[in-house]
């Protein structure tokens, strides 16, 4: 079984919708992060969460917001969806080496 | 703030050697990783350097220099499998990764 879930894998939706995309993972890890990435522009770092209580910005949190339900799952919401959101969405974990370990990534198109 | 650059695109022979650099600019440098992704695979952890000099691992050699900035990934061998992007990320201080925009790697026949 995979450490890293993510659901859904693929989702279409129309502008102005809410979307929520989930994460659950079985490593035992405190620490989480939403990504998205898009051609040419690597990797960007959306939220990250430390712990339970604790929720942080990254570089791109304009539109988006998360949630931190239980050590294991970690969601992150588009209130209402725009084209440019447009963008695979990884998310992932890590423990205190730092390491991360991706889910498999939501494949989002907003039309 | 962070800074980390690195090629976009490479393309090297099979059975070849080929060596990707990154480059960054950071405070509170704790490390260094390199990361391989498939077109549309999640990335996956390949190496981790925080002490200057080269670690190897099968094929896959990651080296760093901390006083220069500067880290490479060198594959030796090369194999058809390994046309994947190849992303740096640096560790500082008590904060997420941050990645690279990654150097697409063509292995070519």
């Amino acid at each position: 079984d995979a450490d890293v879930t993510q659901t859904p894998r693929n989702r279409i939706t129309k502008t102005g919708k809410r979307i929520m995309l989930e994460c659950s993972q079985t490593k035992g890890h405190d620490r989480m992060y939403w990504y998205r990435q898009d051609p040419g522009l690597g990797l960007r770092l959306i939220y990250y969460s430390f712990d339970v209580k604790d929720i942080n910005k990254g570089e791109i949190s304009d539109g988006y917001s998360v949630s931190r339900q239980a050590q294991a799952k970690f969601s992150l919401s588009l209130e209402s969806a725009i084209p440019n959101q447009t963008a695979l969405y990884f998310c992932a974990t890590s423990g205190r080496l730092n390491t991360q370990y991706f889910g498999p990534g939501t494949r989002l198109t907003v039309l | 703030g962070q800074n980390i650059d690195q090629p976009t695109e490479m393309t090297a022979t099979e059975g070849a050697i080929v060596q990707i650099n990154c480059t960054y600019q950071t405070s509170g440098f704790n490390g260094l990783f390199w990361y391989q992704q498939h077109a549309g695979e999640a990335p996956t952890f390949l190496s981790y350097n925080v002490l200057d000099g080269l670690e190897e691992k099968g094929r896959f050699s990651s080296f760093l220099s901390r006083s220069k900035g500067y880290s490479y990934l060198l594959l030796k061998e090369l194999q058809m499998k390994d046309s994947a992007s190849y992303l740096c990320a640096v560790h500082s201080g008590n904060t997420p990764l941050v990645f690279g925009k990654g150097t697409r790697l063509s292995v070519i026949a």
